[in-house]
């Protein structure tokens, strides 16, 4: 998985309570995204990053928050859960360089919210 | 919104036989890619066609673009157990200024022995 990990890799909550997922990469790549992936759906952009601390919205993003504070570091934060946000959530990564818009994906957690 | 849809949504084949996926697409691309998602993992990028390539080969796989009919095709030729799995297009929007793609909702490929 390319030096991408993904904590925690599975997460049962309730709803109304704040989580946050953690993606962690080695490979010093520039810009990190984070999806959703729903039957029916295939895989939705939630945010993305194009450098530490520079964020901006994908297409699903109402309902949740990222930070990223170091190269290495993007966290997903669902300030409130609810039972719609139940998913999985797969973090990606891709930089600069001749085949750029290629991404690499992590494992990926799955979120139950009750 | 959606921008590949992948036809079709599943697909069952003995090994051997080739397999063939379709994508369409609704806007300019600059390219389309196609990944393989294993059962529980996550996507694992295969191959990237530009706009202005017509045909590209990696391995066992084959991938046409037709960008006049907003389409592009993945072939796996001698199919083999291990490629169960689903298979997605995504595009990557011509002109866009962060490197964002759009994908499709995935074939599922069944690979009998």
């Amino acid at each position: 998985d390319a030096g991408i990990t993904q904590s925690p890799r599975h997460k049962v909550t309730e709803t109304g309570t704040p989580v946050t997922l953690r993606c962690h990469q080695t490979e010093n790549h520039r810009y990190m995204y984070w999806y959703r992936q729903d039957p029916g759906h295939g895989l939705r952009l939630i945010h993305y990053s194009y450098g530490v601390k520079d964020t901006d919205k994908g297409e699903v993003s109402d309902g949740y928050s990222v930070s990223r504070s170091k190269t290495e570091d993007f966290l997903l934060t669902l300030e409130s859960a609810t039972s719609s946000q139940t998913s999985v959530y797969f973090c990606a990564i891709s930089d600069l360089g001749i085949e750029r818009e290629t991404q690499y994906f992590g494992p990926g957690t799955r979120l139950l919210v009750l | 919104s959606q921008q590949g849809e992948e036809d079709p949504q599943a697909l069952s084949i003995q090994e051997g036989e080739n397999a063939t996926m379709n994508c369409s697409y609704k806007t300019s691309i600059n390219n389309l890619q196609w990944y393989r998602q294993n059962s529980g993992r996550g996507l694992v990028h295969l191959i990237l066609i530009r706009s202005n390539e017509r045909e590209k080969h990696s391995g066992r796989l084959r991938v046409t673009l037709d960008t006049s009919k907003k389409s592009s095709s993945l072939l796996i030729t001698a199919s083999r157990a291990a490629d169960t799995a689903s298979y997605f297009c995504a595009t990557y929007p011509f002109g866009a200024g962060s490197y964002q793609l759009t994908f499709g909702k995935g074939t599922k490929l069944s690979v009998i022995p």
